[in-house]
């Protein structure tokens, strides 16, 4: 079945700009949502359909999906993005949602 | 406000069934489909299985295939996630989740905070 790829961990310092990675194959041929998971808490949505953002998610994120792989980017970080972020395709063959293993971002 | 509160957790044998429900309101239910994601202590999110708007098409995870059946009943609002033959493996919080369009394959707009399964003998 389909397979979706993410680093386990990414570090960044507040005000830069993170990077997480969602590979998978011809993962640009599939739509990738990003969700934000807090502890504690249900994951919401910050991107969808690629590169769509939901209303009251901040402008600093933002996503693309031009080949392999998908990239979720967060730019001047806060302490507040603090998270698990899970990215997310419909597999049609089979006909169910894969997740990806999630990538826990650390504010330095 | 939209809410999806999930129910029926708790203690089972394996190889035991249990019943999981999830209430919605707040947003137009039977124009959506429904999911169930479980998550297990310190792992990541899994998907377990997909309901349509209207009940008529089911799919699920490979993980459980054959053991869980997935339904609504529109006029209670309500989905439901009925799992047989359990596994300690099994063991996770189960949330309901309602997805942008009506058969599964669009992301996941609301969620809910979850039921604790838990697979032990």
């Amino acid at each position: 079945s389909y397979v979706l790829t993410q680093p386990p961990s990414v570090s960044v310092a507040p005000g830069q700009t993170a990077r997480i990675t969602c590979g998978g194959n011809n993962i640009g041929s599939k739509i990738v949502h990003w969700y934000q998971q807090k502890p504690g808490q249900a994951p919401v949505v910050v991107v969808y359909d690629d590169s769509g953002r939901p209303s009251g998610i901040p402008e600093r994120f933002s996503g693309s999906n031009s080949g392999n792989p998908a990239t979720l980017t967060i730019t001047r970080v806060e302490a507040g993005d603090e998270a698990d972020y899970y990215c997310q395709v419909w597999d049609t063959p089979s006909e169910h949602v894969i997740f990806g293993g999630g990538t826990k971002l650390t504010v330095l | 406000q939209v809410q999806l509160v999930a129910s029926g957790g708790g203690v089972v044998q394996p190889g035991r069934s249990l019943r999981l429900s999830c209430a919605a309101s707040g947003f137009t239910f039977s124009s959506y489909a429904l999911h169930w994601v479980r998550q297990a202590p310190g792992k990541g999110l899994e998907w377990v299985a997909v309901v349509s708007y209207d009940g008529t098409k089911q799919y699920d995870a490979d993980s459980v295939k054959g053991r869980v059946t997935v339904s609504r009943d529109n006029s209670k609002r309500t989905v439901y996630l009925q799992m047989n033959s359990l596994r300690p493996e099994d063991t996770a919080v189960y949330s309901c989740a309602s997805g942008r369009d009506s058969y599964g394959s669009a992301f996941f707009e609301h969620w809910g905070q979850g039921t604790l399964v838990t697979v032990s003998s």
